[in-house]
């Protein structure tokens, strides 16, 4: 079985700070791991993913995670906040074991709100 | 660039009545996911096809149904509507490469 978990239900943080989501998962073989990011009322937006390589990941707006094995976390990180990045973020995972099928499982979701 | 397109964007029914949604994937995008989210909840994985064929099953209800055409487009059959069944539906597509890009999304109210 696989599962993540999202520790905080909101972060706030102040325009022009760091921000960090943080994210924990539990997969029986090897992850597969994503983050999305959702606005009221729209779809899922994919900002990056880690399968293999480099532990630190590079996506899209300015995001990044660091993939750690050990910790088994993935933790999302900006290091300046926009008040644009006020949204619902979400962290996913998939196994890499094929008998686990392709499905995606998300965590309860983090609400950012970044503040002028 | 093209992404999913899911039809239709908004849709009310009533108790016991039948729903069809529909998603069109990103165009070479092989795999189809549908994914069911509550008020205030994370997605939850329904089902999955992979060449038009059944390729994974998750909490799926035994009223709904899906299947992949040739086309490659697919649709969620839902029957006997429940209160319960009150959510934003996702289509999400993806390459050999995994990633599963999501549309906008069904919002369907059951009264």
């Amino acid at each position: 079985a696989q599962s993540v978990a999202q520790p905080e239900d909101q972060v706030n943080v102040a325009e022009g700070n760091p921000l960090t989501v943080k994210c924990t998962y539990s997969v029986s073989g090897n992850p597969y791991l994503f983050w999305y990011v959702q606005y009221p009322n729209r779809g899922l937006q994919f900002l990056l993913k880690y399968i293999t390589g480099d532990n630190l990941v590079k996506g899209s707006y300015g995001f990044e995670a660091e993939f750690n094995k050990s910790q088994t976390s993935f933790h999302l990180k900006k290091p300046s906040a926009l008040v644009s990045d006020s949204a619902l973020y979400f962290c996913a995972v998939r196994d890499m074991d094929k008998a686990a099928g392709n499905k995606l499982t998300f965590g309860g979701g983090t609400r950012v709100l970044v503040k002028p | 660039a093209a992404g999913v397109i899911q039809s239709p964007r908004h849709l009310i029914k009533e108790k016991r009545e039948t729903a069809t949604l529909k998603c069109y994937p990103i165009p070479r995008h092989d795999t189809v996911y549908w994914y069911q989210q509550g008020p205030g909840q994370d997605p939850q994985f329904l089902i999955s096809f992979y060449e038009k064929m059944q390729s994974d099953k998750g909490s799926i209800p035994d009223r709904f149904s899906a299947q992949q055409f040739s086309d490659y487009h697919s649709e969620l059959n839902m029957s006997s509507l429940e209160l319960g069944d009150s959510a934003l539906y996702f289509c999400a597509s993806s390459p050999a490469s995994n990633t599963q890009y999501f549309g906008p999304g069904t919002r369907l109210t059951v009264l």
